[in-house]
C-alpha cells in the first residue's frame, strides 16, 4: 500500500532555530515529492522534487530528496514565528490519474 | 492566472442534512479536480478526483458523492451527514496530463456536523 509518514509530528522551536522536516515514502511509480505549507486554511505549494541530490531552495527553505533511500527533508533555518503552520509532504505515483499520497504533516510552532 | 474559488467557507449543519459544496476554477480548462478531507491535526485524504466533466472516480467507501456538470465545476454532495463527515474540505486542480505534478488548493470549507 502506498503510504508516505512525515516527523516528527509536531515541533516546537525558538525564533532563530534550525528545523528539520522528515519525510519517507512508499510510492508505487513514484515520479516526485511535493511540500506544502499550511497555515489557517489552504495549503501552499512549497516545492517539487523529481531527481535525487538536487536541493532546492527557496529563501530560508530548502529540501532534497534521496531516491534510494526513500525520504526527503525540508530544512528551515533562522526560523521566524510566521513559519509555524502544517508542514505536509505527499508523494506523486504515475498511473493513478495524477493523485497525490498525503503524509499527516509536522505541525511547526516557532515562539518568540 | 488560475484562481479557485470555493463555498462556503464555513457551514455547521445538523446530522441528517443534505449537503452541497462547490468548487470552481477559473484561468484554466481541462483541469484534473480533486476533493480531499482533513480532520483535526490529520492529512489530507483524498475522497475523490475528476479528469474531465462527468468523470468520477471514489477514492474511499463513504456517504459522499461527487459531480462534475462542467468543465471547472466541482460539486460534493451527501443526501444525509454523519456525524464522522466533520472536518475541512479542500478542492484542488491540477493542469492537464502533460502539466507539472504540483496541484492547488482553494481555500477551503469548514463543515461541522452537529
Amino acid at each position: 500500500e502506498d503510504k508516505v509518514v512525515q516527523s516528527p509530528l509536531s515541533l516546537v522551536v525558538h525564533e532563530g532555530d534550525t528545523v528539520t522536516l522528515n519525510c519517507s515514502y512508499e510510492v508505487t511509480n513514484f515520479r516526485s515529492l511535493l511540500w506544502y505549507k499550511q497555515e489557517k486554511k489552504a495549503p501552499t505549494f512549497l516545492f517539487m522534487l523529481t531527481s535525487s541530490g538536487i536541493e532546492k531552495k527557496s529563501g530560508r527553505l530548502s529540501s532534497i530528496l534521496d531516491k534510494k533511500e526513500l525520504f526527503s527533508i525540508l530544512n528551515i533555518t533562522a526560523t521566524q514565528t510566521g513559519d509555524s503552520a502544517i508542514y505536509l509532504c505527499a508523494g506523486f505515483f504515475s498511473g493513478g490519474y495524477n493523485k497525490l499520497i498525503f503524509g499527516a504533516g509536522t505541525r511547526l510552532a516557532v515562539h518568540p | 492566472s488560475q484562481t479557485i474559488h470555493q463555498w462556503p467557507a464555513t457551514l455547521v449543519q445538523p446530522v441528517g442534512s443534505p449537503l452541497s459544496l462547490e468548487c470552481t476554477v477559473e484561468g484554466t480548462s481541462n483541469p484534473n479536480l480533486y476533493w480531499y478531507r482533513q480532520a483535526a491535526g490529520r492529512g489530507l485524504q483524498l475522497l475523490f478526483y475528476s479528469v474531465g466533466i462527468g468523470q468520477i472516480s471514489s477514492e474511499v467507501p463513504q456517504n459522499l458523492s461527487a459531480s462534475r456538470p462542467q468543465d471547472r465545476q466541482f460539486i460534493l454532495s451527501s443526501k444525509k451527514l454523519l456525524l464522522s463527515d466533520s472536518g475541512f474540505y479542500l478542492c484542488a486542480w491540477k493542469g492537464g496530463r502533460r502539466s507539472y505534478n504540483e496541484q492547488f488548493f482553494g481555500p477551503g470549507t469548514r463543515l461541522t456536523v452537529l
